[in-house]
């Protein structure tokens, strides 16, 4: 079983509402995700991170921000949840060596 | 284009029997492949990892193969079980810029025929 644990599983917001999806893991992982999946299709990363203070923008375009301030901890932000943001949002982590991702159980958020 | 192709798009079987599922790549440079078990509602699991030098391994009822001239991957599950039902997902690693990127297949639904 992977240690990383993703709060909360299900959000339903309304519309410019800001929110945080939260993500940590107890690996001591040095890397990672943010992942964007829509039922049936594959998985789009949005943010990535390579160690403390260190964030990227993954290949599909988002309005959202993440942080990196502890190495466990890597949440995710909108700060103003549009219809548009509804989807699942997956987090990932892996350690340089192995590449091996570690996914959390995801947050499944909808946005009236 | 780097690309990750699964077929079928979705697979219904019975209890018991076996059943492969394919991926076809067009990513370069080439690292490894391996196959995920993403459950309805949960985050994927890795299964197996293959990388350029093999051609077979396998994990409990799951066997994956890797051609990597051809660049095609399987994943044979053998007599299948109601707890096999999920999206299985082949997921390439391709080194670049001096670390690692993942491109996804969209995955293989596995359903059960009641």
């Amino acid at each position: 079983e992977a240690d990383i644990y993703q709060t909360p599983r299900y959000l339903v917001i309304g519309t410019g509402k800001k929110i945080t999806l939260e993500c940590s893991q107890t690996m001591g992982h040095d890397k990672m995700y943010w992942y964007q999946q829509d039922p049936g299709m594959e998985l789009h990363l949005i943010h990535y991170s390579y160690g403390v203070n260190s964030t990227e923008k993954g290949d599909l375009s988002s309005e959202s921000t993440v942080s990196r301030i502890r190495t466990e901890h890597f949440p995710l932000t909108l700060e103003s949840a549009r219809p548009s943001h509804t989807s699942q949002y997956l987090c990932a982590s892996s350690r340089t060596g192995t590449e091996k991702l570690f996914f959390g159980s995801g947050t499944q958020l909808s946005v009236l | 284009k780097n690309q990750v192709e699964q077929s079928p798009q979705s697979l219904i079987i019975l209890e018991g029997k076996n059943c492969t599922l394919q991926c076809n790549y067009t990513v370069s440079p080439f690292s490894n492949l391996r196959w995920y078990k993403q459950d309805t509602g949960r985050g994927p699991v890795s299964l197996t990892i293959m990388t350029f030098s093999e051609n077979t391994k396998s994990n409990g009822r799951y066997t994956a193969t890797l051609d990597a001239d051809t660049k095609q991957s399987s994943l044979h599950i053998t007599a299948s079980q109601l707890s096999d039902s999920a999206s299985y997902i082949c997921v390439v690693n391709s080194p670049t810029s001096g670390t690692y990127k993942y491109i996804f297949g969209t995955g293989t639904r596995l359903k059960f025929l009641a």
